[in-house]
């Protein structure tokens, strides 16, 4: 495997359960990321791991839940979600989260979540 | 205030043809930089091309350029030549050097079909 890998690629949940998205990179690198994309709207950041530490929260309600085991791995868990968080949630990796201006983001393909 | 502009929601372009995607921004940083981003219906974010708020020259990479001007405040996507895979959202982002989390801020995007 290489650069970011996330599973599943499709999800559909109910609002009473509880899954997890996984990502994965294989890059070296020390910083993950989620993001969220709904349709028509800019990509929203939702959390920031730097070497293992969270460094950002974006008012992320707590039904969503990351997890940063190392550096290579993140989670996000999910729990109690409503039909409006169907979206479709990158995750993607860099260096580090605080490199000057030019820090690029390798993303994985994402997971296409869809809550009933 | 939106930090970062994309006016062109979707365009149509015939192949072989350059296309220009434009791209404003607004920042009161001196050190900042900005990204191109490809997104084909697959989901995956593929970087195409950076340019530092320093850097005296426009970027290329390849077929794709990137038109920069200052003191306009706009970093619009140039690409060459245009191939049916390039039909995919071209997405704009932006990295302020003096902010202290460096988080990528987001155009809207623009969908780009190209026609044989």
């Amino acid at each position: 495997e290489t650069g970011v890998t996330q599973t599943p690629r499709h999800l559909v949940m109910g609002m009473t359960n509880k899954k997890s998205l996984k990502c994965e990179q294989h890059l070296g690198h020390n910083a993950m990321y989620w993001y969220k994309q709904s349709a028509k709207k800019p990509l929203e950041l939702m959390f920031v791991y730097n070497f293992k530490e969270q460094t950002e929260n974006n008012s992320v309600p707590s039904r969503f839940s990351p997890e940063c085991p190392n550096s290579s791995h993140l989670f996000l868990h999910l729990h109690t979600l409503q039909p409006e968080d169907s979206a479709l949630y990158l995750c993607a990796s860099s260096q580090d989260s605080l490199r000057g201006p030019y820090n690029e983001q390798f993303f994985g393909p994402g997971t296409r979540l869809t809550v009933l | 205030a939106q930090k970062i502009t994309q006016t062109q929601p979707g365009m149509f372009v015939q192949e072989k043809e350059a296309v220009t995607l434009d791209c404003t921004y607004d920042t009161s940083d001196p050190s900042y930089g900005l990204f191109w981003y490809k997104q084909p219906s697959s989901g995956e974010m593929i970087f195409l091309i950076y340019q530092g708020s320093y850097d005296q020259q426009n970027a290329t990479e390849g077929r794709y350029s990137l038109n920069f001007q200052k003191a306009r405040k706009s970093a619009n996507l140039v690409i060459s030549a245009s191939q049916l895979g390039d039909s995919a959202m071209y997405f704009c982002a932006m990295r302020e050097g003096m902010d202290s989390n460096y988080q990528l801020i987001w155009g809207a995007g623009t969908k780009l079909i190209i026609k044989p």
